[in-house]
């Protein structure tokens, strides 16, 4: 079992739409928790850290529930320019290296 | 403004050969992280530098990988013998401090492809 499980989509949705992403983790010694966003051919580039009293940022949402080592992306209002791949991380060990979850393709379509 | 680059780009090797691919940190980062994405797949950490002693590589594949960043700068990731399965983009990151801060800035990868 990986040890973080994302939905890889792809998810297709039109302008303006809300789309979430859901994520679940194994390590329950993780340290902090991230969504990163992944444009095609490019490097991963931190979008949001995630909180336990889940925190906000524009559009953006993320929600962390340690008990059910469950995190969460809200985007609300979708724009074109949101298509990518988002990447739930989390760090842990004495390096905090980063352990990624496969990715979730989204489309906004116009 | 100077981010996190890597060298070259894009690199294809028959198989058997062997590969250097090199990145260079932002300035005054203290840890360096390289890590291997394959096609469809996030990327999957290979080991960790925290100046130029090298705490962690429990993610290298193989003894064919071999990493090192002799003056805490640089860091050069080598593959000897290169194999089909080595064909990903090789990440490299790195980051201010040794613990707290846990942003990782990422350069672009370098494409290796093994025919």
């Amino acid at each position: 079992r990986k040890e973080v499980e994302q939905d890889p989509g792809p998810f297709n949705v039109p302008e303006g739409a809300t789309v979430a992403f859901n994520c679940t983790y194994s390590n329950s010694a993780s340290q902090s928790f991230f969504w990163y966003r992944q444009d095609c051919r490019k490097e991963p580039k931190l979008l949001m850290s995630v909180y336990s009293s889940g925190n906000e940022d524009g559009r953006f949402t993320a929600q962390l529930n340690r008990a059910s080592q469950y995190i969460s992306l809200l985007i609300r209002d979708s724009k074109l320019s949101d298509s990518a791949t988002y990447l739930c991380v989390l760090s842990s060990g004495s390096a905090r290296q980063l352990t990624f979850g496969s990715g979730t393709q989204l489309t906004v379509l116009p | 403004g100077a981010g996190v680059s890597q060298s070259p780009r894009y690199k294809v090797a028959k198989r058997g050969q062997d590969v250097a691919l090199r990145c260079d940190p932002i300035s005054g980062h203290v840890s360096l992280f390289w890590y291997q994405q394959a096609l469809g797949q996030g990327p999957e950490f290979l080991t960790y530098f925290q100046n130029e002693a090298q705490l962690d590589k429990s993610g290298l594949p193989s003894d064919r990988f071999f990493a090192e960043r002799p003056e805490g700068s640089v860091s050069t990731l080598k593959i000897q013998r290169t194999q089909q399965e080595d064909s990903a983009v090789y990440l490299c990151a790195s980051r201010l401090t040794a613990g707290a801060a846990p942003e990782q800035y990422f350069g672009p990868g370098t494409r290796l492809t093994v025919t």
